[in-house]
């Protein structure tokens, strides 16, 4: 049981929009900066949007990240075959010490 | 080009030990935190262990502590995970990456098995 909250899959087709929620609570994403990460098949992950909404150089403006009170979402416009991956969100939890994580979205570009 | 390369991993009996490192190019590694992220086979990622940038000060997820013991060598740009008492439920990839907080970098990661 993950400490923050994603579904377990989404899916949009070509060219179309997707979000992807990420619910938490006071001590984490209520309290520290939220990070999304992209994990294709095989690979290690990278860093997709840092600090709730930044983007890291060469990361495209398709990809953004917002966050309201303890809930974070990850929007992808344009949707491409290869944003096919694992999303993850991940923060600093303040009551526990540690950096907690989502279960992971799996995006399935149809 | 930042570069974090993981080495240490493999097969070991319940009970068993083993040390991971990970060396780092492309960046001065002196000034920044580091960390380790595990991934169980099928599963998703959970955080390990992080370590400030001179030692002094490092984090552990509740169900490694008293277990493993995250270190580093600023002069070898190094860091290191020492893994003791190992168990099945640890058995995963091992990821190092920069930072604390914020993963903006990671390796290719290393896989410890525990099993007998």
């Amino acid at each position: 049981q993950s400490v923050l909250t994603q579904p377990p899959s989404a899916s949009a087709a070509p060219g179309q929009k997707v979000t992807i929620s990420c619910s938490g609570s006071s001590p984490n994403i209520g309290s520290n900066y939220v990070m999304w990460y992209q994990q294709l098949p095989g690979t290690a992950p990278r860093l997709l949007i840092y600090d709730d909404n930044g983007r890291p150089s060469g990361i495209p403006d398709r990809f953004s990240g917002s966050k309201s009170g303890t809930s974070a979402t990850l929007g992808i416009t344009g949707l491409q075959t290869g944003d096919e991956a694992d999303y993850y969100c991940g923060t600093w939890d303040s009551s526990r010490n540690a950096v907690v994580f989502g279960g992971g979205t799996k995006l399935t570009v149809l | 080009e930042v570069q974090l390369v993981e080495s240490g991993g493999g097969l070991v009996q319940p009970g068993g030990s083993l040390r991971l490192s990970c060396e780092a190019s492309g960046f001065i590694f002196s000034d920044y935190s580091m960390s380790w992220v595990r991934q169980a086979p099928g599963k998703g990622l959970e955080w390990v262990a992080n370590i400030r940038q001179n030692g002094g000060e490092t984090y552990y997820v509740d169900s490694v502590k008293g277990r493993f013991t995250i270190s580093r060598d600023n002069a070898k740009r190094s860091l290191f995970l020492q893994m003791n008492s190992l168990r099945a439920e640890d058995t995963a990839v091992y990821y190092c990456a920069r930072g604390a907080r914020r993963f903006e970098f990671w390796g290719q990661g290393t896989l410890v098995t525990v099993s007998s």
